[in-house]
């Protein structure tokens, strides 16, 4: 069963626009979450976490939003550019101390000029 | 270049082979992980390292999968009798105690024919 789903494979937006990828868990004793960003033949890139005691962490034209009671999270990137066009994977930790990150299956983005 | 380094970036083999992977992690982290991304699927917590100890593994690394870690630096993780169905790319990460922090290297791309 799958613990982190990611429930878009795919994701299409105009340059300038938002792009909103979607995660949902069903681990309520995950504590901690993440956003990789991924290229065609490398490997992960960290892009932003967030706490499960916040609800919102924002990092430039980034911003995660976590709705623990829905076990939801969202990446909201403004504005899209081209660059971002990526497969994006949610990952989640129970304790950070622990060694093994939960990741879905991605959203591949594609952010067309 | 300080990253998470691994080698070869492709590998090729035929089925029943063994085949040896290796990863470098950022010099002063004391903790590596392996992991393995197939097709269509987010990456796959294989097992971890802290120093030299091997700390957790998955139910994912059957028998004919090793890894070590001997002198607390780089890793190396071996197949044997590779099966068509261990092809999949090979992901180490490395990190400063906490898994929520760790820098994935670029992966090694395993095809078994």
């Amino acid at each position: 069963d799958q613990q982190v789903k990611q429930n878009s494979p795919s994701l299409s937006v105009q340059e300038g626009r938002i792009s909103i990828l979607n995660c949902d868990y069903t681990n309520s004793m995950f504590d901690y979450f993440l956003w990789y960003k991924k290229y065609p033949a490398e490997g992960p890139t960290f892009l932003i976490s967030i706490s499960s005691i916040k609800d919102k962490n924002e990092d430039g034209r980034f911003t995660v939003f976590l709705n623990k009671s829905a076990k939801h999270l969202s990446l909201h990137i403004v504005p899209s550019q081209p660059g971002d066009s990526a497969v994006y994977f949610c990952a989640a930790s129970v304790g950070g101390s622990q060694g093994n990150l939960i990741f879905g299956k991605g959203t591949k983005l594609s952010v067309k000029p | 270049d300080t990253g998470v380094s691994q080698d070869p970036r492709h590998k090729i083999t035929k089925r029943g082979q063994n085949v040896t992977f290796r990863c470098d992690p950022i010099s002063e982290h004391n903790r590596l992980y392996w992991y393995r991304q197939t097709l269509g699927q987010g990456p796959e917590f294989l097992t971890y390292f802290q120093n030299e100890a091997q700390l957790e593994k998955s139910r994912l690394l059957s028998d004919r999968f090793s890894a070590e870690r001997p002198k607390g630096s780089f890793s190396t993780l071996e197949i044997q009798r590779t099966e068509q169905g261990d092809s999949a790319m090979y992901l180490c990460a490395s990190s400063f105690d906490r898994v929520t922090e760790a820098f994935f290297g670029q992966g090694t791309r395993l095809t078994v024919v």
